[in-house]
């Protein structure tokens, strides 16, 4: 298996556009995590999944976040708009359950100008 | 707010035995204690996981107390290739929120 999946892996755009990040989780994992990373807060769960249903969502920061997993195999995460404090690295993680060890993608690092 | 809590850093040098600590003392009931390992421009990696008393794999060991309230991670003769970030991560409260410690920054010196 190639792993957790993670696109793009850099993104640079300018405050008020759209960002979307995607991420196909390891084939066979039951749970799917989005975190994001910066030096001030750390790593932050932003939403978890298992079996496409997210199951906890108070680490989104506000209603400009959103995820959906659609699908077993794919999972977005959508910042509209973006805002300069949202620049951070975004990692997708999977685990076979949500107790399991996590299986991290390389991140998407984002840049809102 | 349940937290989780590290060693910012620790310095130490080739061949010793590190050992960090991290501090949880609302850990949910019936949740692992994970340790993870980071290095820079890379997404974290597994390195253990344990419940209660001991674990041991081929890379580190995990030692928890039995009113779990804190964790141990203990990396056996270190080498300049373990210098990285260490985090715990944790499952706190009735909720079970997944929370991840702070993060200590390990330097090994030759």
């Amino acid at each position: 298996d190639a792993g957790v999946i993670q696109s793009p892996r850099h993104e640079v755009t300018e405050m008020g556009q759209e960002v979307t990040l995607r991420c196909k989780p390891i084939s066979g994992h039951n749970s799917l995590f989005w975190y994001r990373q910066t030096m001030m807060r750390g790593l932050e769960l932003l939403i978890y999944f298992n079996n496409n249903v997210p199951i906890d969502d108070s680490g989104m920061p506000e209603d400009r976040f959103s995820a959906k997993m659609p699908n077993a195999s794919f999972s977005t995460l959508k910042i509209q708009p973006s805002e300069p404090r949202d620049s951070a690295v975004y990692f997708c993680a999977s685990s076979y359950t949500s107790y399991n060890e996590q299986f991290f993608g390389p991140g998407t690092r984002l840049t809102v100008l | 707010l349940a937290k989780t809590t590290q060693p910012i850093s620790m310095d130490s040098y080739e061949g010793q035995e590190v050992n960090i600590t991290c501090s949880h003392n609302n850990i949910a009931t019936n949740d692992y204690i994970t340790w993870y390992q980071q290095f820079p421009s890379q997404g974290p990696r597994f390195i253990i996981q344990g419940y209660k008393t001991k674990v041991t794999n081929e890379v580190a060991s995990l030692f928890i107390p039995a009113d779990r309230k804190s964790s141990t991670l203990s990396l056996p003769r270190v080498s300049l290739s373990d210098t990285a970030v260490y985090y715990c991560l944790v499952g706190v409260g009735s909720s079970y929120k997944l929370i991840f410690g702070s993060g200590t920054r390990l330097l090994v010196r030759p």
